[in-house]
């Protein structure tokens, strides 16, 4: 089946720009989670979302933000882009608790260049 | 912050068998230990988890100790593709917890 979806690949944008990015979990999959990698800080936690709720969130300003739709489709959005939003978003999917892996998915990525 | 520590960096010839060492002492008793690799620029990898048994499956094996405060991932043969970060985590499995990746480590295979 097919994998977890981003979309775009690439993104270039200018400072004080918002941007919106997209996530397709795998078929199935009802949790979707963001993550943002940098050089500097590594992977970091963004937020989950299951049932379009969101169920935990990381330690990001409030210019970040998400949602998820019925189909369980997932948009991530920053607003007022600073150049150290710079990274790769990661998006992750995985199967609902009580499911033989409860590991996640990832997709690969989208990598934002804030000009 | 990261439950696990891991060594920043290992070498491996090709070949041979990797084994990658991670600690996690303060890990508790309905937490799993995952392992993921990331290779320059995708998304990380799923490789294996397991909670107190010994886990293989057609990539690696995963070996925790009796006491679950420490555990090894194990390439059997590793190849130049194994080259990576890997990442050991613990995490429990309800919505309320979240993956908490650390640094990782940097697993290079040489020829």
């Amino acid at each position: 089946k097919a994998g977890v979806t981003q979309t775009p690949r690439y993104l270039i944008k200018t400072r004080g720009q918002q941007v919106t990015l997209s996530c397709s979990p795998i078929s199935g999959h009802r949790s979707v989670s963001w993550y943002q990698q940098t050089p500097g800080q590594g992977l970091q936690f963004l937020f989950e979302y299951f049932s379009e709720t969101q169920r935990n969130k990381g330690n990001f300003p409030g210019r970040f933000s998400g949602r998820q739709f019925s189909n369980s489709r997932s948009e991530m959005n920053v607003s007022t882009l600073e150049l150290g939003d710079s990274a790769l978003y990661l998006c992750a999917s995985r199967a609902s608790p009580g499911q033989l892996n409860y590991g996640y998915t990832f997709g690969s990525g989208t990598r934002l260049t804030v000009v | 912050d990261a439950k696990t520590t891991q060594p920043p960096s290992m070498d491996c010839a090709e070949g041979r068998a990797a084994n990658l060492p991670c600690n996690h002492s303060t890990i508790s008793g309905n937490e799993y230990v995952y392992w993921y690799r990331q290779i320059h620029s995708q998304g990380p990898q799923y490789i294996i988890h397991g909670l107190k048994n010994n886990e293989t499956n057609e990539m690696a094996s995963l070996i925790i100790t009796e006491d679950r405060k420490s555990s090894t991932l194990i390439l059997p043969h590793a190849t130049l593709r194994d080259t990576a970060v890997y990442y050991c985590i613990v995490r429990g499995d309800n919505y309320g917890q979240n993956f908490v990746f650390g640094p990782g480590t940097r697993l290079s295979v040489l020829p």
